[in-house]
Parts: structure tokens; C-alpha cells; sequence
């Protein structure tokens, strides 16, 4: 099993739409979670973090499930401008090594 | 400012030559990171510095050797690379006031091509 997995994509999905990724993670003990965005030939930016059992920023809301070790993003009211990649990360333990999920490709048409 | 800063933007080199790549921030973060990143594919870690000392080295090969003159500035030093080391280079920092459970923030990366 990888250490962290998501689902690839891509999802294709119309304006307005709302779309959730699902990401597992392997190591029962990581306390810290985050989604990066990525845009093409850009580096990733911090989308979320999430520390206890999820977080909300607007039009979107990470949830985290401890007991099924996985974390999802939902992103509600799609703009144009969220076709990115979303990049789940989890820290492996107090190394300062990030382990990224491969990345969930969006694109939102009109 | 949750600013760190990478020069240059794009280089384009020959397998003999030697070059260098520089990563800055004025965070007052105290680990700084360089990743690389193949297309379609996430950041692959290289190097972790923590208090200006090199605590990771993912087995990356001899002619990549990292430098962190202080606590601000990263430089990754290039020499007699291959074509397949042609990738985007991303520097990266975080506080660590959480030991290394917080948030890394990166930089814009530096697109390498080796010809």
C-alpha cells in the first residue's frame, strides 16, 4: 500500500459543480495533514491544513477520518479557476520529509 | 511575507558545466528544502536543512551538493549533470516552531534543462 494515495482523475466537472477527493494515508500516527494546489508549470501553494478533524475555508471544507485513515477536500460552487492539480500531503513524522499523494487532476468547464 | 525566492527562473546548461541555483526567504523559517519535480509527477525531496545543518540526504547523487551559508539562503551547486536531471527544482521553508509537522511553503523553482 503507498503511503499516501488518491485518486488521479482526472475529474472534469461543470461550473457550479461540487467535487470531493479522497486521499488515504498508510501511517496511523501522522498528526498533521495538508492539500497543496498546484497549477501547471507552477509550485504548489497551500491550500489546507488540517490538524484535528477537519477545516473550512469558504467554498471549501477538509475532512479528516482517523479511523479509516483518510482525509477528503470538497470543493463546493467550482470556478473556472480551480483546475489545478490537488496535492494531498501528510509529514512523515518529525523528519521534515512530506509525503505527496500522487495528485487529483481538476478541470472545470464552462 | 510568506515569500521565498528563487533565481533564476530557467537555466539551460551542458553536462560539463558548473552552475548553481540559489533559494531565499526572510520568514525567519529555520529548515529550508530542495525538491525536484519531474513533469506529471509530485515534488521528490533531496535535501533538508534544519538550523543551517544538512539533517536529510534523500541518496541524492554527488553532482548535486547543497549549501546553506545562513539561515536564510539555500543554494543547490549543479556539476556535469545528465539530461535526465532536467526537471523543476523547488526550494522550500517552514518555521519550525511545531518541529517539522507545520506547513512548507515554496517557492516559485528554478526549470532546469541539461542538454
Amino acid at each position: 500500500r503507498k503511503e499516501v494515495e488518491q485518486d488521479p482523475g482526472p475529474f472534469n466537472v461543470p461550473e457550479g459543480a461540487t467535487v470531493a477527493f479522497n486521499c488515504t494515508y498508510s501511517n496511523s500516527a501522522s498528526q498533521s495533514f495538508f492539500w497543496y494546489r498546484q497549477d501547471c508549470r507552477k509550485e504548489p501553494k497551500l491550500l489546507m491544513s488540517v490538524y484535528s478533524s477537519g477545516n473550512e475555508d469558504g467554498r471549501f471544507t477538509a475532512q479528516l477520518n482517523r479511523a479509516s485513515q483518510y482525509i477528503s477536500l470538497l470543493i463546493r460552487d467550482s470556478k473556472l479557476s480551480d483546475s489545478a492539480t490537488y496535492l494531498c500531503v501528510v509529514p512523515s513524522g518529525n523528519t521534515g520529509k512530506l509525503i505527496f499523494g500522487q495528485g487529483t487532476t481538476l478541470q472545470v468547464k464552462p | 511575507d510568506t515569500e521565498v525566492t528563487q533565481t533564476p527562473k530557467h537555466l539551460v546548461m551542458g553536462m560539463t558545466n558548473k552552475k548553481s541555483l540559489k533559494c531565499e526567504q526572510h520568514m525567519g523559517h529555520r529548515a529550508m528544502y530542495w525538491y525536484k519535480q519531474k513533469a506529471k509527477k509530485p515534488p521528490e525531496l533531496m535535501f533538508v536543512y534544519s538550523y543551517e545543518k544538512l539533517s536529510i540526504n534523500e541518496s541524492v547523487p554527488s553532482r548535486f551538493s547543497p549549501e546553506c551559508p545562513n539561515s536564510s539562503l539555500l543554494n543547490l551547486h549543479l556539476h556535469a549533470l545528465q539530461p535526465e536531471d532536467s526537471a523543476l527544482y523547488l526550494c522550500a521553508s517552514s518555521p519550525l516552531n511545531q518541529g517539522f509537522q507545520e506547513t512548507q511553503y515554496f517557492g516559485p523553482g528554478t526549470r532546469l534543462l541539461v542538454l
